[in-house]
């Protein structure tokens, strides 16, 4: 059973245009990151949340925004996508990593930008 | 701040032989955890095994094994026994007391038949 579940899981926006990407978990997890995932690059860790206390890394784009209106969801929003933006979108949970729990993965969002 | 670097991009193992991937990180912390992940084409990124940084003791799973050097801030991993299943991206991973994970460039493993 999917325990991460990112939706879509295929994404195609246009330049500029407003896009929201979504993650869901059956996990209870405290935590949830957002990862950018480029051909042939490691995941990016764009930013996570712990509870609702949100941590953005220090060179993610002001375009990249993210909520979290419940313990289960959490939203990626790009608010101008540009051709950069095109990769892979990876959702993941932990339990908590100070207790070395492991991330949980979704399958990714794999988003185009025409 | 904290990176990790796999200096392999690409490995192959002929079937049942063993592989090592490579996998140094540099932090200034003393209290964090070490995984490798694996992410096989179209299809999720899954657990393959942890290392706690204050625990002397190299992880074992099954087929998987690592090689922690805490003082040269290496720590690779060992498959013994290759399967064509292992066929697919590992990634080295770096996570710390600060719920941040952080991932090296991946090694991409071919099992060859």
């Amino acid at each position: 059973d999917a325990m991460v579940i990112q939706n879509p899981r295929y994404q195609v926006t246009q330049f500029g245009k407003p896009v929201t990407l979504s993650c869901s978990q059956t996990l209870n997890h405290n935590v949830m990151y957002w990862y950018q995932q480029k051909s042939s690059q490691a995941p990016k860790l764009l930013f996570h949340y712990y509870d609702k206390d949100f941590n953005n890394e220090a060179d993610t784009p002001d375009n990249f925004q993210s909520r979290r209106p419940n313990t289960s969801f959490c939203f990626l929003d790009i608010r101008s996508p540009g051709l950069g933006d095109a990769a892979m979108y990876l959702c993941a949970t932990s339990r908590d990593a100070g207790l070395a729990s492991e991330a949980f993965f979704g399958q990714g969002t794999r988003l185009t930008v025409v | 701040a904290q990176t990790v670097t796999q200096s392999q991009p690409e490995m192959s193992v002929q079937e049942a032989e063993t592989v090592t991937l490579s996998c140094t990180y540099d932090t200034s912390e003393s209290d964090y955890y070490l995984f490798w992940y694996k992410q096989p084409p179209s299809r999720q990124m899954i657990l393959v095994i942890r290392q706690e940084a204050y625990k002397q003791q190299n992880a074992t799973e099954n087929r998987f094994s690592v090689n922690f050097q805490k003082a040269a801030k290496s720590f690779s991993l060992k498959i013994s026994d290759s399967q064509l299943g292992d066929a697919a991206m590992y990634f080295c991973a770096f996570s710390n007391t600060g719920n941040q994970f952080y991932f090296g460039t991946g090694t991409s493993l071919t099992v060859i038949p």
